[in-house]
């Protein structure tokens, strides 16, 4: 069964430091993989979608990776800033076929200090 | 942008009541999924769509039904709510077939308390 992990489960860090959110699975034989936020009380924003043939996606200071045979991704931020704190949530597709096979992991809450 | 809305953000019925929770999509997504998120057991599938009148069960659909009879609306039904699904309700939404196939889009969430 796929299992879906991210650690640590909270993290804070001072404003303008380079940080890397961590997600692992269990079973290599995924879709894609997609990187969320989500801010208190409300629902979740996309930021990155990375398909199984890729190996990292960008988006601004955002650069999520990808490596299936170890079964682990990585979100980085660079130059952190307040607005950036929030739950981040990482989610794998097992296979194309199946659209609900969508398996989340339980976030990282990441707070960045001024 | 793709929207997707949920109707009420937040919501107190009371236990036995009939619950209706609605989200519409405006990007002509085949696929539409309501999760309930709950504190230490993170985003939950309750149950899914990929076509009108079409609708799949997800990983704790009991006490729960669904009606898609558009495609742009996907509705969650409590037939007698009980506080035990009192939680954060999240609909989402996806393309079936685009280079992108997969990405969610979320709505912002109902939160439910049942009494």
């Amino acid at each position: 069964k796929q299992e879906v992990t991210q650690i640590p489960a909270a993290l804070s860090v001072p404003e303008g430091e380079n940080l890397v959110l961590n997600c692992s699975f269990t079973d290599s034989a995924i879709y894609n993989l997609q990187w969320f936020r989500q801010d208190p009380g409300k629902g979740l924003t996309s930021l990155l979608l990375i398909q199984s043939s890729q190996r990292e996606q960008t988006s601004g200071r955002l650069n999520a990776s990808l490596d299936k045979s170890s079964g682990r991704s990585t979100l980085y931020i660079a130059a952190s800033q307040p607005g950036d704190s929030a739950t981040y949530l990482c989610a794998v597709r097992l296979y194309r076929g199946s659209q609900g096979n969508l398996i989340f992991g339980k976030g990282t809450k990441l707070s960045v200090k001024p | 942008d793709v929207k997707v809305t949920q109707s009420s953000r937040y919501l107190v019925k009371r236990t036995g009541e009939k619950v209706f929770l609605e989200c519409v999509q405006d990007m002509d997504h085949e696929n539409m999924f309501w999760y309930r998120q709950d504190p230490g057991l993170g985003l939950r599938l309750i149950y899914f769509s990929y076509d009108v009148k079409m609708k799949e069960k997800g990983d704790i659909p009991e006490g729960y039904s669904v009606s898609r009879e558009k495609k742009e609306r996907f509705s969650l039904i409590l037939e007698s709510a009980s506080t035990n699904q009192t939680s954060m309700y999240l609909c989402a939404s996806s393309l079936l077939r685009t280079s992108r196939t997969g990405e969610l889009f979320f709505g912002e969430g109902s939160r439910l308390t049942v009494l």
